[in-house]
């Protein structure tokens, strides 16, 4: 099992321009939640996926769009890339029972999109 | 204010020397999580509490609910334990979300 993986690991981007992370979660997991984390910060939840519908969101604006696919991996699209959108992306997932149930969730290793 | 609170920002000890984390939070839980982030970014679960204490190798957690208060203590502190420590929270009635401390930096020098 390889856990919860994310592509790509690194990313450059310059404003304006859109972005696409994507996240392929633990096996016989079912909800992909992302997350930012800027340098030196702790991360800051951005929403969560389960039964290819979103189920929370974070204080992120419209911009942060998501999208689960049927296998249960997920995108992370932003638009109109800011300078401030720098930051390493999380993935992490959670066992099979939806949201609500209690597991614990796994992370992937990060997408580190670099925004000029 | 953060709703999860985490000392020292910073920590830089001597090997062998016994580290102790804090975390406090403000708001009721479900659990509590102690992660270990390493430079690059990967994040791997050390303990997931809700009540006492846990062990495991060199590592202990401990947990204080009614003053909502958690401690990571590393014993004989090793360089390879240099790393990012996070103190996360469950809350209730948010769909399990983790919400995070900001993280402790500690760098044991041989």
């Amino acid at each position: 099992d390889a856990g919860v993986t994310q592509s790509p690991t690194h990313l450059i981007k310059t404003r304006g321009q859109q972005v696409t992370l994507r996240c392929s979660p633990k096996s016989g997991h079912d909800t992909v939640s992302w997350y930012q984390q800027a340098l030196g910060q702790g991360p800051q939840f951005i929403f969560q996926y389960y039964e290819e519908e979103e189920r929370q969101r974070g204080n992120f604006p419209d911009r942060f769009s998501g999208h689960q696919f049927p296998n249960y991996s997920s995108e992370l699209n932003v638009n109109a890339l800011l300078l401030g959108d720098s930051a390493l992306y999380l993935c992490a997932s959670r066992g099979r029972g939806g949201p609500l149930s209690y597991n614990e969730q796994f992370f992937g290793p990060g997408t580190r999109l670099t925004v000029l | 204010k953060n709703e999860v609170e985490q000392s020292p920002q910073n920590l830089t000890a001597q090997e062998g020397e016994f580290i102790t984390i804090n975390c406090s939070y403000s708001v009721g839980i479900s659990a509590l999580h102690w992660l270990q982030q390493h430079p690059g970014g990967g994040i791997v679960s050390l303990f997931m509490l809700s009540s006492g204490k846990k062990k495991h190798g060199r590592l202990i957690a401990t947990i204080n609910i009614q003053e909502k208060h958690s401690s990571l203590h590393i014993t004989a502190s090793h360089p390879r334990d240099s790393a990012v420590y996070i103190c996360a929270v469950v809350r209730f009635n948010t769909g399990n979300q983790f919400y995070f401390g900001t993280g402790t930096s500690l760098t044991v020098i041989p």
